[in-house]
């Protein structure tokens, strides 16, 4: 069974502090996503990651790739309230034609 | 730049009535994806199209159909509709499947069913 996990599912940070978001995904993938979305509001795309070791950053967030460990992160530096949301990653695989979706993470900085 | 629009935004229905959410791609996109999301989960996969064929099949009830037009437009009918069906439903497009690019998401049609 396709899984994907997201760890932690809620996250309470102040601002000026950095965090790391977790995704695991249960197989082999080379085609990793990271996903924002805002309460009631639809998903936007933040990173797209097609490599393995491939890395991403933009502004305070830092998105990275291990394939061989089924990993994927999303590393936040200096949070700011800004960046309150929720995030999800999203794997595509070699059979199928869908996104499989992670449990999310909430994320709230607290200022 | 264009994006996903979906239409209605926002629909109210009855139990057992009927529903269709529609969805127009980003132009020169040829493939469709519907997904639901329940307040506080993350999306689920309902069904995707590629060239106007059905490309992928999730967790879509029997009680739910899709199609895609010749324009790429997608429709999602919703009949016999159930409390648990309110929710918001995503549409996203790419160019290609899964395998050739990132999906762009739509703003999402809210249902709430009373």
């Amino acid at each position: 069974e396709l899984k994907v996990e997201q760890n932690p599912l809620f996250l309470s940070m102040q601002e000026g502090k950095n965090y790391t978001i977790y995704c695991n995904y249960s197989t082999t993938s080379d085609r990793l996503y990271w996903y924002r979305q805002d309460p009631g509001k639809s998903l936007e795309s933040l990173f797209v990651l097609l490599s393995n070791g491939a890395v991403k950053q933009e502004g305070r967030l830092m998105a990275s790739l291990d394939t061989k460990a089924r990993l994927s992160t999303l590393h936040i530096t200096a949070a700011v309230h800004d960046l309150s949301a929720t995030y999800f990653c999203a794997v595509a695989y070699f059979t199928g034609n869908q996104f499989y979706f992670g449990t999310g993470t909430s994320l709230t900085v607290i200022p | 730049a264009a994006g996903v629009i979906q239409s209605p935004r926002h629909l109210i229905k009855e139990k057992r009535e009927t529903a269709t959410l529609k969805c127009y791609p980003i132009p020169r996109h040829d493939t469709v994806y519907w997904y639901q999301q329940g307040p506080g989960q993350d999306p689920q996969f309902l069904i995707s199209f590629y060239e106007k064929m059905q490309s992928d099949k999730g967790s879509i009830p029997d009680r739910f159909s899709a199609q895609q037009f010749s324009d790429y437009h997608s429709e999602l009918n919703m009949s016999s509709l159930e409390l648990g069906d309110s929710a918001l439903y995503f549409c996203a497009s790419s160019s290609g499947t899964v395998r050739a690019g990132e999906l762009f998401f739509g703003e999402g049609s809210r249902l709430t069913v009373l």
